[in-house]
């Protein structure tokens, strides 16, 4: 089945900074790959997604691009603020597997002011 | 709308326990699932729906059953509680089989002693 990888596990930030949090996939059938965000005692919820067929995507201060050949895809936050600070998840769904959205390990995103 | 509810918010049993913990949701989405999230693991896939009377394992369904006899309600019963079932636990829903957005509800946080 699919697996996720998602680096790194916690990552500190001066306001101001950029932040990139990478993540790769095993399974070559997944085209679907979304970010979310989960805030102290909340569920998640997203703030991002990009399907394969798309090398690039942006909103904002958020972006995220997708390698299909290196099977790996990023998350890029820039000009950071302290409200930014959260954990934020990586997901990827394909159907080779049965229809299974699979998040990677979280990383722990700390802004500074 | 009131999106994806989920109840009880706190639930604490004893070892051997039987429980169901509610899932609802009201946006009228095919797709359902449940998730734990425990320290340093994210997010995993407990069982999901693509809809009424259809259900699948995910990564780790042990322990756990669900069913869906309707569009709106997925509950997760855990049969006989484990220690190692402590945590909290997502239900989430979407629209377009997992290829869209999904909505996490607000979590369970479960305690087996």
């Amino acid at each position: 089945g699919e697996n996720v990888e998602q680096h790194p596990s916690t990552l500190s930030v001066q306001e101001g900074d950029s932040a990139v949090i990478k993540c790769t996939y095993s399974d070559s059938a997944s085209n679907y790959f979304p970010w979310y965000k989960q805030e102290l005692g909340k569920g998640p919820q997203l703030i991002i997604d990009i399907r394969s067929n798309v090398g690039e995507k942006k909103d904002q201060r958020i972006a995220v691009t997708l390698n299909k050949t290196a099977k790996h895809f990023s998350l890029h936050i820039t000009e950071t603020q302290p409200e930014d600070s959260a954990v934020y998840f990586c997901a990827a769904f394909g159907s080779s597997y049965g229809n299974k959205l699979v998040f990677g390990a979280g990383t722990i995103l700390r802004v500074k002011s | 709308n009131a999106g994806v509810t989920q109840t009880p918010k706190f639930q604490v049993l004893k070892t051997g326990q039987s429980m169901t913990l509610q899932c609802a949701q009201d946006m009228n989405h095919e797709y359902m699932s449940w998730y734990r999230q425990d320290p340093g693991m994210g997010l995993r896939l407990i069982h999901y729906s693509v809809g009424a009377g259809i259900t699948d394992q995910g990564e780790v369904p042990n322990g756990y059953n669900v069913s869906r006899s309707t569009t709106e309600d997925f509950p997760l019963r855990l049969l006989s509680a484990a220690p190692s079932q402590t945590s909290v636990y997502f239900c989430a829903s979407g629209g377009g089989g997992g290829y869209n957005e999904q909505f996490f509800g607000p979590g369970t946080r479960l305690t087996v002693l």
